[in-house]
């Protein structure tokens, strides 16, 4: 079982639809989460990360579940740009790395 | 402010051959950590280097090796490469001193073995 996996799309979806991606965890352990963004053959960047009471951005709202071990991002209102590769990070207590997702493809269409 | 920075930006190499990537961290950070990305997947940790050490390794054979140097820019070396070291390699630099635990990613050094 993969450490940490999400479904990779692609998500089409129209101008100011609604869409949720999930992500779930395998390592209970786990204790930092984050989604980052990457465009296509760009570099990924920090989207938010994401706390135990949820936290929202905008449009962006990303949730965490513990007990199921999975974590969400809810996109409000998409945008043409926000067309893109959202990948689900998780780090664990005394490591060092990060642990991406293979990433869920998000194409929003006009 | 110059942010994380990475050389060559694209490079070709034959199967056996050995390649060195270079990266410079965001001004003030002190950690950097190397990662793989091939074709489709989300990056793999390979390792991260703090205070000129290698402080952890993923799961990469010991062709991987890497160097920080004092003034926390790192290399990244793959020798007796394989056609399987086709990837994107991303550098990514935190400053751990202040518990900061956002990455960031240079632009990466896209490799093709042929």
């Amino acid at each position: 079982r993969k450490e940490v996996e999400q479904d990779p799309g692609p998500f089409n979806v129209p101008e100011g639809a609604t869409v949720a991606f999930n992500c779930t965890y395998s390592n209970s352990a786990s204790q930092s989460f984050f989604w980052y963004r990457q465009d296509c053959r760009k570099e990924p960047k920090l989207l938010m990360s994401v706390y135990s009471s949820g936290n929202e951005d905008g449009r962006f709202t990303a949730q965490l579940n513990r007990a199921s071990q999975y974590i969400s991002l809810l996109i409000r209102d998409s945008k043409l740009s926000d067309s893109a590769t959202y990948l689900c990070v998780v780090t664990t207590s005394g490591t060092y790395k990060y642990i991406f997702g293979t990433g869920t493809r998000l194409k929003v269409l006009a | 402010d110059a942010g994380v920075t990475q050389s060559p930006t694209h490079l070709i190499k034959t199967r056996g051959q050995q390649v060195t990537l270079r990266c410079s961290p965001k001004s003030g950070h002190d950690t950097v950590s190397w990662y793989q990305q091939a074709l489709g997947q989300g990056p793999q940790f390979i390792f991260q280097y703090y205070e000129e050490e290698e402080r952890q390794r993923g799961n990469f054979p010991d062709r991987f090796s890497g160097h920080q140097f004092p003034n926390y820019s790192s290399e990244l070396n793959v020798n007796a490469l394989l056609l399987g070291d086709s990837a994107l390699y991303l550098c990514a630099s935190s400053h751990l001193r202040t518990g900061e635990r956002e990455l960031f990613f240079g632009e990466g050094s896209r490799l093709t073995v042929l």
